[in-house]
């Protein structure tokens, strides 16, 4: 089946602690992206990457990294500079420029900060 | 700058027709999107609009789009228990820009 594997689904870290997500797709896309998810304030974009090899900061990108060394994998880093990491986080992938511009979401990630 | 503005909460009872509304800035938005938010779950597309549409009809889905006021909206027909999801008005072809997503609320 294609589509696109967060891991894991729920994780818990004590402050002053990196933790990195998971974000894997299979479905040939160029485009991957990473939202933050909290309550009543929709999605938020932290990083986004046309290309492998290459990515771009979103509005919220401070306290997180990320990397694209390979076009199926784009995990993301909460590092311990990030003030309130506890929330939903939910990664995508599209065709980038091509096609209607729909994103395709994983199943999202719950990050508890202890 | 860019903005999707969308209403919270909506409350209806099953079998009536919901309408959720949205309203954009960016004009030179090719698609407008509408993607459903099961709980605990990502996102999904319900459907979507091309620019140059005013309307998009899709079974129980109707899309309406009035560009003179950036003015988005989705009807659900007969709605059921199994629609009270989160929905998300978006604008933007290759980052999207998403509203704060409206809770569909459906009662017996």
């Amino acid at each position: 089946d294609g589509g696109i594997t967060q891991s894991p689904k729920y994780l818990f870290r004590k402050e002053g602690q990196n933790v990195t997500l998971s974000c894997e797709q299979n479905l040939n896309h160029d485009a991957m992206y990473w939202y933050r998810q909290d309550p009543g304030q929709g999605l938020r974009l932290i990083y986004y990457s046309q290309i492998v090899n290459d990515f771009q900061k979103g509005d919220i990108a401070e306290g997180y990294s990320v990397s694209r060394e390979k076009k199926e994998s784009f995990p993301l880093t909460v590092t311990s500079a990030q003030k309130n990491p506890t929330a939903f986080y939910l990664c995508a992938s599209s065709m980038g420029g091509k096609g209607t511009g729909e994103l395709f979401f994983g199943e999202g990630s719950r990050l508890t900060v202890l | 700058g860019e903005d999707v503005e969308q209403s919270l909460f909506l409350s209806v009872r099953e079998g009536d027709s919901s309408v959720i509304n949205c309203t954009y800035t960016d004009s030179s938005s090719t698609y407008l999107y509408w993607y459903k938010q099961e709980p605990g779950a990502g996102l999904q597309l319900l459907t979507y609009i091309f620019s140059n549409m005013d309307m998009k009809q899709d079974q129980r889905l109707t899309v309406l789009l009035n560009k003179k006021d950036k003015h988005l909206s989705l009807r659900i027909a007969d709605t059921q228990t199994g629609d009270s999801a989160i929905y998300f008005c978006a604008e933007g072809s290759y980052i999207p820009t998403f509203g704060r997503g409206t809770s569909l609320i459906v009662h017996p």
